[in-house]
């Protein structure tokens, strides 16, 4: 199995360029999320979606747009790049447990992302 | 509101010594799921545990192990017989019950094992 799989792994943007950054997972997971990682900090939510076509706002979701149009796909689209989304993103998924609760989620490699 | 603290910002020591990790949250659920993951320096995470709010038993996974006191809302993380293979940057997470398994990282622990 692949997993999660993302792309690209790095990138250079100028600033208000825009771009996607695609993911997918191979283990029908219903649960797929977007995570930056800043130098230093740990990782904060984005976006998240628990399903096809369902998509919700995380903690930081200002400049940035989601879909989720399949059960495998969760891709992030960067609108007007700025030096502030500057970082490392990851994609990652998991499956509802019982209780309400994520299971395991399985974290794809990170895409770094550099505005200039 | 839900959140995790790690104190401990860098962590050295020395081969074969013994490092607990500190993880500290917050909530105000009565069901939700503590996590650790391992970064290391190559950039994946790598998942190590999860445990669930009702479950305090203490684990043990060969030098690894783990204390999850809802007393003290905390769930350290303990390796015994450090390795250099075990210099990473540590991260605990919370996830709330019924939330989208969305979760609420620390800001990490970086760990540096010397020879």
């Amino acid at each position: 199995n692949a997993g999660v799989t993302q792309t690209p792994k790095f990138r250079i943007l100028k600033i208000g360029q825009s771009m996607t950054l695609q993911c997918t997972q191979d283990m029908n997971h219903n649960y797929m999320y977007w995570y930056r990682q800043d130098p230093g900090m740990g990782l904060k939510l984005i976006y998240y979606s628990v399903g096809a076509g369902i998509t919700d706002k995380g903690e930081v979701p200002n400049g940035y747009n989601v879909s989720r149009s399949t059960t495998e796909d969760f891709p992030l689209r960067l609108e007007l790049a700025a030096p502030s989304q500057t970082s490392v993103y990851f994609c990652a998924s998991s499956y509802s447990g019982q209780g309400g609760g994520g299971t395991e989620a399985f974290f794809g490699q990170g895409t770094r992302l550099t505005v200039v | 509101a839900q959140k995790v603290t790690q104190a401990q910002t860098e962590i050295s020591v020395v081969e074969k010594e013994d490092v607990t990790l500190d993880c500290v949250y917050e909530t105000r659920d009565t069901t939700y799921y503590l996590f650790w993951y391992k970064q290391p320096p190559s950039g994946e995470l790598v998942f190590l545990i999860r445990r669930n709010s009702f479950d305090e038993q203490n684990e043990i996974s060969g030098r690894y192990s783990w204390n999850f006191q809802k007393s003290t809302s905390s769930f350290n993380f303990t390796i015994t017989a450090s390795q250099v293979v075990d210099s990473a940057v540590y991260f605990c997470a919370l996830s709330e019950a019924y939330q989208g398994g969305k979760l609420i990282f620390g800001q990490g622990t970086e760990l540096s094992v010397k020879p």
